[in-house]
């Protein structure tokens, strides 16, 4: 069946400027993640989304970071006033309940 | 989750098994061991899962020690595309907040040469 997918898949944007980054988890998962990889580093977890319960916000960096998902499928990843250092790319990951996290391909951002 | 020490790297030759051990000796009684592994550029992809028994799936096999501290992962005939980085993780799974989320450390990066 269908993988979790990401969009877009490359994204250049001007320091300053908003994005959004959005991930469709594979049908029928309840739980959704997002992580980060910077170059050349492991993967940094930023928030996770479980069913209905308040999600897991520990991991974003700052509070230019925010994640929604809506109707419990699609979830949308901004940052704003994006700065240098938020390059990376952007992993989505999702699961059924606890179960194993199948990840999707990323969103590679590049700020200039 | 508990704390998981790997290689930074090994190799191996194309057809010939590769053996990557973990170790997780913190590791606690209902904490299981995950593998998944990365390949350059792609989002990272499962293998393979175990709590106590060996366990065995398409892609690997996991041997898991009988005190639990230690194990490793078999890819019993290494193809150039099994080249990658590979992680050992044991997430945290008593129902806290960190509940869920996976800890990637550096992995092994695995070389599969001709």
């Amino acid at each position: 069946g269908a993988g979790v997918s990401q969009s877009p898949s490359n994204k250049v944007t001007e320091k300053g400027k908003d994005v959004e980054l959005r991930c469709d988890p594979i049908s029928g998962h309840t739980a959704l993640y997002w992580y980060r990889q910077s170059l050349g580093q492991g993967l940094e977890f930023l928030i996770y989304f479980q069913g209905n319960s308040a999600p897991d916000k520990s991991g974003l960096p700052s509070d230019r970071f925010s994640a929604e998902r809506t109707g419990g499928s699609v979830s949308t990843l901004t940052i704003q006033r994006t700065q240098q250092e938020d390059s990376a790319v952007y992993l989505c990951a999702s699961s059924r309940g606890w179960e194993t996290q199948y990840f999707g391909p990323g969103t590679r951002l590049l700020v200039l | 989750d508990a704390k998981t020490t790997q290689p930074p790297s090994m190799d191996c030759a194309e057809g010939r098994a590769a053996n990557l051990p973990c170790n997780h000796s913190t590791i606690s009684g209902n904490e299981y061991v995950y593998w998944y592994r990365q390949i350059h550029s792609q989002g990272p992809q499962y293998i393979i899962h175990g709590l106590k028994n060996n366990e065995t799936n398409e892609m690997a096999s996991l041997i898991i020690t009988e005190d639990r501290k230690s194990s490793t992962l078999i890819l019993p005939h290494a193809t150039l595309r099994d080249t990658a980085v590979y992680y050992c993780i044991a997430p945290y799974n008593a129902g806290g907040t960190s509940y869920g989320k996976l800890t990637f450390g550096q992995g092994t990066i695995l070389t599969v040469h001709p």
